[in-house]
């Protein structure tokens, strides 16, 4: 079964708006994390945010917070005040308490930002 | 900073010979993985170790073999390289769990072609 889903395989935004990448996860766990990382085109996958499942408060790093919704299984990224630098791929990822170094990958999302 | 690095970031090879990918670390993670990277299927874990000298085996790890003689080095070996081990290849490392998690920092990547 599916534990991480990603539904947008692209997605266009415009320079210095606010854009919103989903991310649906499945586990019976009450403990894990969620994390999204983003690869340019270069192919590293850079570590962007973090929740934990326990953590009340939404993530926030910078431009980037984590929409974590826990009821409905979804853990958004929100990109505010887009650059043209962000244009990549973003990878919604989260891994199990009892199994932590197990990473689920999702399919990922082409983000591409118009000028 | 979280630094990962690979030894190369490209490398052509030939069918039948024996490839080593190189990783190191300099955060002194006890954890690290290999993992692969191909259009349409994501990252797949080959291989990760959660100390000197332990591996386990991911959901890949047929045609692999790893080694971890020094905390800050995880190796990757592709025995006799084929045509289908043409991919990119993601070395990562991870701490213990803590406050920030267990994020996964990754390396580079190494494109690897075998012809």
């Amino acid at each position: 079964a599916q534990k991480i889903t990603q539904t947008q395989p692209g997605m266009f935004v415009q320079e210095k708006e606010a854009v919103t990448l989903d991310c649906t996860y499945d586990t019976s766990d009450q403990s894990y994390g969620l994390f999204w990382y983003k690869q340019p085109s270069s192919g590293e996958m850079i570590f962007l945010i973090y929740q934990g499942s326990y953590d009340e408060q939404n993530a926030t790093e910078g431009r980037y917070s984590l929409n974590f919704q826990k009821a409905r299984k979804s853990a958004n990224l929100v990109i505010s005040a887009s650059q043209l630098g962000d244009s990549a791929m973003y990878f919604c990822a989260m891994s199990q308490s009892y199994n932590f170094n197990k990473f689920y990958f999702g399919s990922g999302t082409k983000l591409n930002v118009k000028p | 900073d979280v630094k990962v690095t690979q030894s190369s970031r490209y490398l052509v090879k030939r069918t039948g010979e024996k490839v080593f990918l190189e990783c190191v670390q300099d955060m002194d993670h006890e954890n690290m993985f290999w993992y692969r990277q191909d259009p349409g299927l994501g990252l797949r874990l080959i291989y990760f170790s959660y100390d000197v000298k332990m591996k386990e085996k991911g959901d890949i790890p047929e045609g692999y073999s790893v080694s971890r003689e020094k905390k800050e080095r995880f190796s990757l070996i592709l025995e006799s390289a084929s045509t289908n081990q043409t991919s990119m290849y993601l070395c990562a490392s991870s701490s213990l769990p803590g406050l920030a998690g267990y994020v996964q920092y990754f390396g580079p990547g190494t494109r690897l072609t075998v012809t």
